[in-house]
């Protein structure tokens, strides 16, 4: 069983809608990281959170440590945010991916 | 998807010394990545591994402090040269262009450096 599970695998929306990316871990945690890749493959890295909720421009995303879950929005959705959205997790000396949610904003 | 053997997992290095880091992956990738994650911090791209030939840094990361090899479409190495211990991070490969059926990303384990 994957330790990090993201959801959906695929996502399309219409530009301008509201995204939700969901990440779920099965341990405890000291960090969680959002990532971004784009097809040319760089990851940039959008978030680091141990607790509570950081926003950035049109991003945010929320960590609830209680329940292992996480989630990215992102808000007012446009063309340039297709990408895969990945979620990693760090605890002890160890990092885990999820395996990414690809995301299809069309104009 | 490919799988990505990434050694060493750790290390603990004096400051002075240079430490290779080696992603072998189990089939042939397209592109590799070398990425940092310095304490407290997100990742960070240092440079893409080209196959036969030199590497593409990111700003802020050059050649002679990351040297880093790619000679062939299934291997890479990077070293981190004449460490202090602000070179003190996870540094982690990525791997893309496999061919698989997900969306063809996958990672290394990492590895965690300390220099002393």
């Amino acid at each position: 069983k994957n330790e990090v599970e993201q959801s959906p695998q695929n996502l399309t929306a219409q530009e301008g809608e509201f995204i939700t990316i969901n990440c779920s871990y099965s341990v405890g945690i000291s960090a969680l990281h959002w990532l971004q890749q784009h097809p040319g493959g760089g990851i940039v890295s959008l978030f680091m959170l141990s607790s509570g909720k950081k926003k950035h421009g049109r991003l945010i995303a929320t960590i609830n440590i209680q329940e292992k879950h996480s989630s990215l929005h992102i808000t007012a959705s446009h063309p340039r945010d297709s990408a895969v959205y990945i979620c990693a997790v760090r605890w002890s000396n160890d990092m885990r991916f999820g395996a990414g949610t690809r995301l299809t904003v069309k104009p | 998807s490919a799988v990505i053997s990434q050694k060493p997992s750790r290390d603990i290095c004096q400051r002075g010394t240079s430490l290779t880091i080696q992603c072998q992956v189990d089939s042939q990738v397209t592109m590799m990545f070398w990425y940092r994650q310095q304490p407290g911090q997100s990742l960070t791209l240092i440079a893409t591994a080209n196959q036969g030939s030199e590497a593409t840094y990111e700003s802020g990361f050059v050649i002679d402090k990351f040297p880093i090899s790619r000679p062939n479409l299934t291997f890479s190495t990077l070293t981190v040269s004449n460490m202090s211990p602000e070179d003190s991070s996870i540094y982690l490969c990525s791997a893309t262009g496999g061919g698989s059926t997900n969306y063809g990303y996958t990672f290394g384990s990492g590895t965690r450096l300390t220099v002393v």
